[in-house]
């Protein structure tokens, strides 16, 4: 079946990085995009950016532009997002989710990682 | 930025309709997806294509999309059906995915 498991909760200081990764498996993986979607606590949800493993190309939503960079391994179907300069009002569980090339929708989620940023 | 807008709050009696909107300009032009998110829980997609279902997904769960405003009903509703739920779009000119403000659905 299709799973986006993704790695362990974070605890980073204010102005370090984080890298969550996203292990994709039972399905074809350059059929499908992969998304990066936050959500703050008690907060809505907010989309960050698309990575198109068949070609290995990407877009940002504009507000993270500059500091973020979504890889993928080449020799494993894990894709990462990694967000720099973090502060305070980047806690938030981070969900990786897939969407059919070709299509808009996100139609499995992965099971979220919690980043906590805090001196 | 493209905004989707959704009420705050609906609230619905076991057996009855809620009914949920999202709003954005020319809304009717673009293809609306639909997410339930259960406290602690990742999204579900409910909806896709303005009135599609995924597999597995009752029929309960029906999407409209016109003008300015989508719709989610949900028939029958039922004490499970309590959740949060998003609407969600491409917008091209940005090339950005965006999602509504969410509503909260309380089964009285």
């Amino acid at each position: 079946q299709v799973q986006l498991v993704q790695s362990g909760a974070e605890v980073k200081k204010p102005g370090a990085s984080v890298k969550v990764s996203c292990k994709a498996s039972g399905y074809t993986f350059i059929s499908y995009y992969v998304h990066f979607v936050r959500q703050a606590p008690g907060q809505g949800l907010e989309w960050m950016g698309i990575f198109n493993p068949n070609g290995d190309t990407t877009s940002y939503a504009q507000k993270f532009k500059g500091r973020i960079t979504m890889t993928r391994d080449t020799s494993t179907t894990t894709v990462y997002m990694e967000l720099n300069s973090l502060r305070s009002e980047d806690t938030a569980v981070y969900f990786c989710t897939r969407g059919p090339t070709g299509t808009t929708d996100f139609d499995n989620w992965g099971q979220g990682t919690l980043v906590t940023v805090s001196s | 930025s493209y905004v989707l807008t959704q009420p705050p709050s609906v609230s619905v009696a076991p057996g009855q309709t809620a009914r949920i909107s999202c709003g954005g300009s020319n809304l009717g032009s673009k293809s609306v997806n639909w997410y339930q998110q259960k406290p602690g829980q990742a999204p579900v997609l409910v909806v896709y294509e303005d009135s599609d279902r995924p597999s597995g997904i009752p029929e309960r769960f029906s999407g409209s999309n016109s003008e300015n405003t989508a719709t989610l009903t949900l028939t029958r509703v039922e004490a499970g059906d309590e959740a949060d739920y998003y609407c969600q779009v491409w917008e091209s000119s940005g090339d950005q995915y965006v999602f509504g403000t969410g509503t909260k659905v309380t089964v009285l």
